[in-house]
């Protein structure tokens, strides 16, 4: 069965500081990958995704996520974090044309 | 290109009432979805359509939900006899169908009707 891990519920950084979001997957073929944004009240925003080709995808607003067949991972990047940042980011796995599978959450906060 | 609309943005209904949530795709996607959110949770799949074919539905899609498409546009999510656990962000989504992968695979997601059940 398909599943996603998003291990930090939440997670705090400095304005200006880089930014690591942790995705792990579970599927059983090639997986579509996913990270979505969420600002409080509102629908989901699309960062970045990821079908095929180079393992590492750049995304709006500065972020991007490297994915690892290896060790299941599609874990989310920004250099340098900005206040307008804080929300929260949900990683979602699927199959190619069909429902995602998302995980829990991380919520971010930025510090000032 | 408006994006995906959905109406209400907010719903309060009591116990037991029914209530009805509309999702306007954007024009061109014939494939559209329906998802809930928990607080605290990311989005759970519960159906979706291709033009007006309903193609899955989710175990969590009780009997007393029922979703349509009638014209192969908008769609109506329906919840009878509503309960407390109902209360949740009910999300739509919408994309194109292509053959392939390409730029055009995206769920595209609407504001969310937010429900709660007193």
């Amino acid at each position: 069965a398909q599943s996603v891990t998003q291990p930090d519920i939440h997670i705090t950084v400095s304005e200006g500081a880089s930014l690591e979001l942790r995705c792990n997957y579970s599927y059983g073929a090639t997986p579509y990958l996913f990270w979505y944004v969420q600002s409080p009240g509102q629908g989901l925003q699309l960062l970045l995704k990821y079908f095929s080709g180079d393992t590492l995808v750049q995304g709006i607003k500065g972020f991007e996520a490297e994915f690892k067949r290896s060790q299941s991972s599609f874990n989310l990047r920004k250099p340098s974090v900005h206040w307008s940042d804080a929300a929260e980011y949900f990683c979602a796995v699927g199959p190619y044309g069909n429902k995602l599978v998302f995980g829990a959450g991380t919520i971010l906060r930025v510090k000032s | 290109d408006t994006g995906v609309s959905q109406n209400p943005r907010h719903k309060i209904t009591k116990r037991g009432q029914n209530v009805t949530f509309r999702c306007d795709p954007i024009s061109e996607h014939n494939r559209l979805y329906w998802y809930r959110q928990t607080l605290g949770q990311g989005p759970e799949f519960l159906t979706y359509f291709q033009n007006e074919a309903q193609l899955e539905k989710s175990r969590l899609l009780s009997d007393r939900f029922s979703a349509e498409r009638p014209k192969g546009s908008f769609s109506t999510l329906e919840i009878q006899r509503t309960e407390q656990g109902d209360s949740a962000m009910y999300l739509c989504a919408s994309r194109t169908s292509g053959r392939a992968p390409s730029s055009t695979d995206t769920q595209y997601f609407g504001p969310g009707t937010r429900l709660t059940v007193l």
